[in-house]
């Protein structure tokens, strides 16, 4: 079975600053890797996603993901952050041969700007 | 309008009442969810379907049950609501294909006193 771990439960950064969301996710198979993003009073929504190829994966809102299989990590980057990014981030992964099911979502980080 | 809409938006109730959960959708997904969300804790999965006749139990459905009243509704029922079943629960839906993307609802708030 899959797991996915996000240490950072918030993380304060200052507006235009860069940021970098970690996430290290478990699994013995090939993995489908995900981002969703969650701003506040609504639901969630895919902020980015890496199924194959290209390990660099870009996303909206200027967002980016690079795979790392040795290192079993997702982690998510944003060069200049602004205050419309406060939202809170949730890393998610899947199984490659399993259905939408079975993704496990991490338990998520707050990000914060700070004008 | 929403694409996935889930009312009530908000719910208090009391320990041993009979509470649902409802979940309409306009995308045409055949695939739909319940997800249940804590602080701290993520989402998890409580059932899913993938059509009409196909339900299947995710990794907390006790305590829980659905009813896919069509293809566009989906609704969950808590039979006698217990207070550590207070969250936030999500709606979503999917495509068939498995590409991991799923389409969430607003969230319905559910408190039980």
């Amino acid at each position: 079975a899959q797991s996915v771990t996000q240490l950072d439960s918030q993380v304060p950064v200052f507006e235009e600053a860069p940021v970098e969301l970690r996430c290290n996710y478990s699994s013995s198979v090939s993995v489908y890797l995900f981002w969703y993003v969650q701003y506040p009073n609504q639901g969630l929504q895919l902020l980015l996603k890496y199924l194959s190829g290209s390990t660099l994966v870009k996303g909206i809102n200027g967002f980016e993901a690079e795979f790392n299989k040795s290192q079993t990590s997702f982690h998510l980057r944003k060069p200049s952050v602004h205050i419309s990014d406060t939202a809170e981030y949730f890393c998610a992964v899947s199984e490659a041969s399993f259905g939408n099911e079975k993704l496990t979502f991490g338990t998520g980080t707050r990000l914060t700007i700070i004008p | 309008d929403a694409d996935v809409t889930q009312t009530p938006r908000n719910r208090i109730t009391k320990t041993g009442k009979r509470i649902m959960l409802e979940c309409s959708q306009t995308k045409g997904h055949d695939r739909m969810y319940w997800y249940r969300q804590d602080p701290g804790l993520g989402l998890r999965l409580i059932y899913y379907s993938f059509d009409v006749k196909d339900i299947n139990k995710g990794e907390i459905s006790d305590g829980y049950s659905v009813s896919r009243q069509a293809q566009a509704k989906f609704s969950l029922s808590l039979e006698s609501a217990i207070p550590n079943q207070t969250a936030l629960y999500f709606c979503a839906t999917s495509w068939g294909q498995n590409t991991g993307e799923l389409f969430f609802g607003e969230g319905s708030r559910l408190t039980v006193l």
